[in-house]
Parts: structure tokens; sequence; C-alpha cells
């Protein structure tokens, strides 16, 4: 069972907005952890979509956002498009476990 | 742009160990920014942290892993392996690889750069 905590599944028609929660705890992201954020598209490898709480590496379109705000933190996909259709991870650190952790991750499927 | 690829045996034998390599290339693992790391999936769940090294051997564990992972560094051949020990059938997983890297604070490290990843089944 993780420590940061992620709804399974969210679901947009293209073109809308959805966002994504990560909530965690004051050992984690409450405690002021950087939150980043991952996009893993079927069948293929992770591939890092925000870093340090709202930084995105090149190439990521600008469509994708992130905040946090006390020991949560959320991703904003805008103009949804279906290529946008994969599963999605936060990470931060857990000074308890002493770890860098993961959400269970949540499905994005366009309608 | 580094590039990553784990290789090593797709099958493992209960209670035996597992082995993986990833060779870096496009890129230097002797980098003082970067941190190398493994991390697992397992089929059809989320992702963990195993550990990651630096290149002057120093490493950090996820304690739920300690005792049974080794993760070393080879910077003559830009390579860097994970030895799991004991492996049960709760190790089979993807394996990847992936560069960490080093921000203001070692908790804030985020993983920018993955290889595509290595299934290992452990069954006898």
């Amino acid at each position: 069972q993780s420590v940061l905590t992620q709804p399974p599944s969210v679901s947009g028609a293209p073109g809308q907005r959805v966002t994504i929660s990560c909530t965690g705890s004051s050992s984690n992201i409450g405690a002021g952890y950087d939150v980043h954020w991952y996009q893993q598209l079927p069948g293929g490898a992770p591939k890092l979509l925000v870093y340090v709480d709202n930084n995105r590496p090149s190439g990521v379109p600008d469509r994708f956002s992130a905040s946090r705000s006390g020991a949560s933190a959320s991703l904003a996909i805008t103009g949804l498009q279906s290529e946008d259709e994969a599963d999605y991870y936060c990470q931060s650190f857990d000074n308890s476990l002493k770890s860098y952790v993961f959400g269970p991750g949540t499905r994005v499927t366009v309608l | 742009q580094v590039q990553l690829q784990e290789s090593g045996p797709g099958l493992a034998k209960p209670s035996e160990t597992l082995s993986l390599t990833c060779t870096v290339s496009g890129g230097s693992v002797t980098r003082e920014s970067d941190y190398w790391s493994w991390i697992r999936q397992p089929p059809g769940k989320g992702l963990e942290w195993i550990g990651y090294i630096y290149y002057s051997g120093a490493t950090h564990y996820n304690p739920s892993l300690r005792g049974r992972v080794t993760i070393s560094v080879d910077t003559s051949k830009n390579q860097f392996s994970l030895k799991l020990t004991s492996v049960s059938a709760a190790d089979t997983a993807v394996y990847y690889c992936a560069r960490q890297v080093a921000t203001s604070s070692q908790a804030n490290y985020y993983l920018d750069q993955w290889g595509q990843g290595t299934l290992v089944t452990v069954s006898s």
C-alpha cells in the first residue's frame, strides 16, 4: 500500500480538462519534499512529465501543469488529447520510510 | 541524450539471485550530478523504487528490500548492476534502470531518463 494516494482512474472528452490528485502526509509531500510526475503510455516505460513541482522537461507540452498545497499535489491536463491516454504516477520522498515513493498510479481515459 | 539499456536473464528460480545490468550510452556514469537507479513494476501494478548508486560507490536502498539488494557500478564499462537475493514470485516484475538527477536536496531527486525495462519472472 502506497503512502501516496491517487484516484485509480479519471476520464474526459477530447479538449476537456482533467486533474489527478496525489495525497500524502506530513512525512512526504506535507514535509515539503518535491513532487514529480511520470507518464507511462501503454506497454512503455515511464517518462518524466513534470519535475520539482511544476517544471516540464523539453518536449512536454504546456497542456500539462502541476501544483501543490499542503500535503497534496495535483496534475492537470488541459485540452485532453487521445495520445494522453496513459497511466500517471506522482513521486516524492518519505522521511519515515527513508525512501522515494510513488503513488499507485491513475489511468487517464479519453472518451 | 543519455540512453539506458537493461540486460540479463528473464528467468530466475525461487531462492536464487536475480542479476541485471544497465548500460549507459550518450553520457557518463561519473557525471557528478547523476545517480543511477533501479525501479521495478510487478505486472499490472505500480512502481517501486529499489535503490540508487553514485559513481563513487555510495548507495541508498529502499529499506523494504535492504539485506537482499546490492547495486554496484563499473565506471570503466559505463554500467551499473542490480543483484537481488533470495527471490520469490513476489519479485516477478519489469525492472527499469534510470538516471536520478540530483537537486538541492537528496530527498528531491527525480528520475529523468529511463530504460525500456526488462521482465524478470521468478519461477521454478
